[in-house]
């Protein structure tokens, strides 16, 4: 079974509608991240949260939320969609790292999201 | 199709040859470098990592070269198989941060 997995593959929706994105991961890690992935871009942070009461907004949290409900569930919403919220989309998670810096990142499958 | 791909540099090598991707990145304070591969319709995957206080790391089949001089890095795939194609990208952070910069990506295209 896969250790991050997300929910749904591929959505399509209509601008205005809101949309909630869920990662689930078996790891036990503490870290659980979502990122946007668009053509020609390198991947790009929305939300990350270190523990079930930290959530931090990355670079570009404009037009989403998140929630973690437990330490295994990092789910993502969109309150009201727009085109161009048009992306790959991947959680990700990490666990602390003994030797400082930075640690692996383990990404999910990702979720095709296409807002018309 | 994917639409992660398109616009991407693209490396085509010969079954077997060997392939080297490279990386420019972006922080001079960076000191923990990754390398992902992404196949189609597939999460990034790990392949290898290195911090700044070496500067070869190997593995099975691939090598990681870290040039801090120039802030560059590169993968090494020896004898490149079919299995090989795919999107690879770097990505590299900085300590006490939890912020990950990536790169792009190179599409990597192995000929039969």
């Amino acid at each position: 079974d896969a250790d991050v997995t997300q929910t749904p593959r591929n959505r399509i929706t209509k601008t205005g509608k809101r949309i909630m994105l869920e990662c689930s991961q078996t790891k036990g890690h503490d870290r659980m991240y979502w990122y946007r992935q668009d053509p020609g871009l390198g991947l790009r942070l929305i939300y990350y949260s270190f523990d079930v009461k930290d959530i931090n907004k990355g670079e570009i949290s404009d037009g989403y939320s998140v929630s973690r409900q437990a330490q295994a569930k990092f789910s993502l919403s969109l309150e009201s969609a727009i085109p161009n919220q048009t992306a790959l989309y991947f959680c990700a998670t990490s666990d602390f790292s003994i030797a400082g810096g930075g640690d692996e990142q383990f990404f999910g499958p990702g979720t095709r999201l296409t807002v018309l | 199709g994917e639409s992660v791909g398109l616009h991407l540099p693209t490396l085509s090598v010969q079954e077997g040859d060997n392939s080297i991707i490279n990386c420019a990145y972006s922080n001079s304070a960076s000191d923990y470098f990754i390398w992902y591969k992404q196949e189609s319709g597939k999460g990034p995957q790990f392949i290898i990592d290195i911090r700044s206080n070496m500067d070869k790391r190997q593995g099975q089949r691939v090598t990681v070269l870290l040039n801090k001089t120039v802030k560059h890095l590169s993968l090494q795939i020896a004898a490149t198989q079919p299995g090989d194609s795919a999107v690879y990208f770097c990505a590299e952070t900085r300590p006490g941060t939890y912020k990950y910069i990536f790169g792009t990506g190179t599409r990597l295209k192995v000929l039969a």
